[in-house]
């Protein structure tokens, strides 16, 4: 149990494209989901919570307008990379936290974005 | 806010031989605190975690501890195998803002055959 998907698992894209990334927790129900961007031979660097049914919290720093954040259920989030560039270039992955269950959270395979 | 440190960042041990990462965190009121595994590529997988009610937490060759006086929590993995080389990251919460976790900088383990 415990399982969350991520797709696509690798994207690449050209400069100026919107790119959209899908969570989904496949056999349990998530409240709360976290998206988190994570560069090479470093941790994981929080970007925003994403709520259920409301408006994304954003990390200081992270602009909202441009990476999009809807949770439209309770098994699924997508993050939004508009007007990529390719300092977006990243890996993205996502987590959730189960409804019911004492603060665990469990992670995505994560998504390889590649903006050339 | 929370802040949490982790030592080494890189940990090279003999296959059989055992590996300890270090952890502190600075806000008192955190109470959840996870370990991850993270294969090159791929996502963190949750290996263990351990509550501020408990002291200790075994499954199996891992290990975790918590000293709450001290502020800091430790990985112990015994008996390393070749497959026990990854990142590991520790982390903390004292679940506000969703369970928001604060993470370690990792440590990149390294287990030689």
């Amino acid at each position: 149990g415990a399982v969350v998907s991520q797709h696509p698992s690798w994207v690449i894209c050209k400069s100026g494209t919107s790119v959209k990334i899908e969570c989904r927790s496949l056999d349990f129900q998530a409240t709360t989901m976290f998206w988190y961007r994570q560069f090479p031979k470093q941790s994981l660097m929080l970007m925003a919570t994403s709520n259920e049914g409301s408006k994304a919290t954003y990390e200081q720093g992270v602009e909202k307008d441009k990476f999009l954040i809807n949770h439209a259920s309770l098994t699924l989030s997508t993050l939004t990379v508009t007007s990529a560039h390719p300092e977006d270039s990243s890996f993205y992955i996502c987590s959730a936290v189960r409804v019911g269950s004492l603060n665990e959270q469990f992670f995505g395979p994560g998504t390889r974005l590649t903006v050339l | 806010g929370e802040n949490v440190e982790q030592h080494p960042s890189t940990l090279s041990v003999q296959e059989g031989d055992s590996a300890v990462i270090k952890c502190t965190y600075s806000d008192s009121a955190s109470n959840y605190f996870p370990w991850y595994k993270q294969e090159l590529g791929k996502g963190p997988q949750l290996i263990i975690d351990i509550r501020s009610n408990v002291g200790e937490k075994k499954d199996q060759r891992i290990a975790v501890t918590l000293n709450k006086t001290a502020k800091h929590f430790s990985l112990h993995i015994t008996e390393t195998q070749p497959e026990d080389s990854a990142v590991y990251f520790c982390a903390a919460t004292t679940g506000a803002a969703g369970n928001k976790l604060t993470f370690g900088g990792g440590t990149r383990v390294l287990v030689k055959p």
